[in-house]
């Protein structure tokens, strides 16, 4: 079966550009989680949708924002870069409360 | 909030010998899910084991076994007879089971390396 898929893999942008991250969660899957890893740390939480609502929202800045489309995929918006934005982004989704969640190979964003 | 503590930023173990991984956790709720993930050089965040707090046995997969001290809030990672695959960077990591979509929390991680 097809796992998360995320797009692009690397993106590079300047600061104060714009970019936009696509995530394609595993079929029947209910919930789709966007996670921030920096280099060396623990992957951070930004949000989560549950059934194309939100249901959690984590340390996501004022720049960015996400939502669930009808075909349960997912988009990360974040504006005006900057370099401390430069990270890994994992999208993950599950089924099911408690469940595990897969996740993606992450998109590579640098901000230059 | 819920919080998650490693310890351990790395242990170094060698090939088939056993290792264990430290966590602890913080949190007022009585039903919640514990895992481990492993993060390879890949950077690909690959599940590791599962356990569901309500449930007293500790979970196993196949070269991995936790031991899940829920007074203690206390879930140790074994690995027996560690593998060079095995070398990774390993997150403990706490989800809440009060509502759906709740968010997973993960600790700092422990780098792992086992050495032929």
């Amino acid at each position: 079966a097809a796992g998360v898929i995320q797009s692009p893999r690397h993106l590079i942008k300047e600061k104060r550009e714009t970019a936009t991250l696509k995530c394609y969660p595993i079929s029947r899957h209910d919930t789709v989680y966007w996670y921030q890893q920096g280099p060396g740390q623990d992957p951070q939480f930004l949000i989560s949708f549950y059934e194309k609502m939100q249901s959690d929202k984590g340390s996501i800045p004022d720049r960015f924002s996400a939502q669930q489309f009808s075909d349960y995929h997912s988009e990360l918006n974040m504006s005006s870069l900057e370099l401390g934005d430069s990270a890994l982004y994992f999208c993950a989704s599950s089924f099911g409360q408690g469940r595990e969640l897969f996740f993606g190979e992450g998109s590579r964003l640098t901000v230059l | 909030a819920q919080t998650v503590t490693q310890s351990q930023p790395e242990m170094s173990v060698q090939e088939a010998e056993t290792v264990t991984l430290s966590c602890t956790y913080d949190t007022s709720e009585s039903n919640y899910y514990l895992f481990w993930y492993k993060q390879p050089p890949s950077r690909q965040m690959i599940l590791v084991i599962r356990q569901e707090a309500y449930k007293q046995q500790n979970a196993t997969e196949n070269r991995f076994s936790v031991n899940f001290q829920k007074a203690a809030k206390s879930f140790s990672l074994k690995i027996s007879d560690s593998q060079l695959g095995d070398t990774a960077m390993y997150f403990c990591a706490f989800m809440s089971g009060e509502t759906s979509g709740s968010r997973l929390t993960f600790g700092e991680g422990t780098q792992l390396t086992v050495n032929p």
